[in-house]
C-alpha cells in the first residue's frame, strides 16, 4: 500500500525559504519508473502543478517558479524535499505531494498525501 | 506550456442526474488527460487516466472520453457523494503537466 505523508512549517514569513518534505512509503525511487510530484491549491482556487522527480534523478519544474524551487530525493530514507525561497504571501496554500502512477503512459497522480497548509505572514 | 480550459466552472444538479464537464486543450495531447475529484479538506482523488481508463475503485458511473484537444468527463446517476469539485489535467510530454481551473457541482 502506498502512502505519503507532507511535513513542513505552517508559517513562514516573507522572503524566507520553505522546505517540505514528503515521506513516503510501498515504492521505492530507486526503482525505474517512478516519479513524485508536488502540487499546491491556495485557499479557494486550483491545483499548481510544481515540481517532479524521477527515479533517475531527472527534475522538472513549473517555469514560473523555477527560480525559487530545488526538488531533491532521498531514497535511502524514502522521502522527497521541496523548497521554495523568497516566500511571499501569495505562495499560501496547502501543498501536496503525490506518486505518479506506475505502469501507466498516462503520468497521473494517483497517490496523494493529505496536504500540509502552509501560511506566509509576517 | 499546454493549457488546459473546463466548462463550466460550475453546475446545478440533482440526484440521478447525468453530468458532463469538458476539458479543451490549446495543443494536441492525445489521450494525455486525468481527471480528479477533490471534496473540501480533502487531498485530489484519481477518477479516469489516459482519457478513458477508470482508476480502480472508482465507481463505473463515471466515465472519460476525448483525444486531441476536447476531452469529457461523465458522471451518470449523480449521486449523493459526488457534489464536488472536478478538475482535469494534461499529462503530455514533458512537464509541467498543467490542470483546469476546475468545475464544482453543486446540488440544485
Amino acid at each position: 500500500q502506498i502512502t505519503l505523508r507532507e511535513s513542513g512549517p505552517a508559517l513562514v514569513k516573507p522572503t524566507q525559504t520553505l522546505t517540505l518534505t514528503c515521506t513516503f512509503s510501498g515504492f521505492s525511487l530507486s526503482t525505474s519508473g517512478v516519479a513524485v510530484g508536488w502540487v499546491r491549491q491556495p485557499p479557494g482556487k486550483a491545483l499548481q502543478w510544481l515540481a517532479l522527480i524521477y527515479w533517475d534523478d531527472d527534475k522538472r519544474y513549473r517555469p514560473s517558479l523555477k527560480s525559487r524551487l530545488t526538488i531533491t530525493k532521498d531514497t535511502s530514507k524514502n522521502q522527497v524535499v521541496l523548497t521554495m525561497t523568497n516566500m511571499d504571501p501569495e505562495d499560501t496554500a496547502t501543498y501536496y505531494c503525490a506518486h505518479r502512477k506506475y505502469g501507466s503512459a498516462s503520468n497521473a497522480f494517483d497517490i496523494w498525501g493529505q496536504g500540509t497548509m502552509v501560511t506566509v505572514s509576517s | 506550456d499546454i493549457q488546459v480550459t473546463q466548462s463550466p466552472s460550475s453546475l446545478s444538479a440533482s440526484l440521478g442526474d447525468r453530468v458532463t464537464i469538458t476539458c479543451r486543450s490549446n495543443h494536441g495531447i492525445i489521450n494525455y488527460l486525468n481527471w480528479y475529484q477533490q471534496k473540501p479538506g480533502q487531498a485530489p482523488k484519481l477518477l479516469i487516466y489516459a482519457a478513458s481508463s477508470l482508476q480502480s475503485g472508482v465507481p463505473s458511473r463515471f466515465s472519460g472520453s476525448g483525444s486531441g484537444t476536447d476531452f469529457t468527463l461523465t458522471i451518470n446517476n449523480l449521486q449523493p457523494e459526488d457534489f464536488a469539485t472536478y478538475y482535469c489535467q494534461q499529462s503530455y510530454g514533458a512537464p509541467p503537466w498543467t490542470f483546469g481551473q476546475g468545475t464544482k457541482v453543486e446540488v440544485k
